[in-house]
């Protein structure tokens, strides 16, 4: 079975432009998170979205967005892009029935490099 | 204080060492516990759940001790393969919440 997966695997981006990022979830997995991991640190969570409406959001700011179309993959699209946006973006699926603790399957993510 | 600490690293120990990284946690609430495992540059796998009642899965041993909001992980006979960065996670919610991450601690297993 194919595991989460996520496009582009890299990307290079200068400072003001936009970025959509893409996540397809194991099949059957109708929850998608999304997490920013900078270098040197622990992944942070920024959005989950669970049968598409939004579920939770992280401490990102409103240039960070995200949905979950149908199939329920998902994009995650960031505006504006800073030099600290640079990180590697994870996406993570999980069956994610409501109430139950649920194991995450992580992507192997997106390298996005600001200049 | 963050809501996920661990020991800082990195580790650089001798194949067939014992090494043991620590973790404690802020949220007296939270519900579960992982270690995940993520090498160079790739994404973080999930190496084994932490029960209150401790669990071993082969040379890895994960404890937790809720009074003191502790959880460690234990490798035996350290292997080469076993070098990558180890990241105590926590989900401080019942049901499939977000995810909270350590920084990570490093191990550098060395022939």
């Amino acid at each position: 079975d194919a595991g989460v997966t996520q496009s582009p695997t890299h990307l290079i981006k200068t400072r003001g432009q936009h970025v959509t990022l893409r996540c397809s979830p194991i099949s059957g997995h109708k929850s998608v998170s999304w997490y920013q991991q900078v270098l040197g640190q622990g992944p942070q969570f920024i959005f989950q979205y669970y049968e598409k409406e939004e579920r939770g959001r992280g401490n990102f700011p409103d240039r960070f967005s995200a949905r979950q179309f149908p199939n329920y993959s998902s994009e995650l699209n960031v505006n504006a892009l800073l030099l600290g946006d640079s990180a590697l973006y994870l996406c993570a699926s999980s069956l994610a029935a409501s109430g139950v603790i649920d194991t995450q399957y992580f992507g192997p993510g997106t390298r996005l490099t600001v200049l | 204080r963050k809501e996920v600490e661990q020991d800082p690293g990195p580790f650089n120990v001798p194949e067939g060492a014992t090494v043991a990284f620590n973790c404690t946690y802020s949220n007296s609430a939270s519900q579960s516990f992982f270690w995940y495992r993520q090498d160079c540059r790739k994404e973080p796998k999930l190496l084994m759940s932490v029960y209150s009642s401790g669990n071993e899965d082969g040379r890895f041993t994960a404890q937790l001790n809720r009074a003191s909001q502790y959880i460690s992980l234990l490798i035996r006979d350290s292997k080469l393969s076993d070098s990558a960065t180890y990241l105590c996670v926590v989900n401080p919610y019942s049901g499939n919440t977000p995810l909270v991450f350590g920084k990570g601690t490093r191990l550098s297993v060395i022939a």
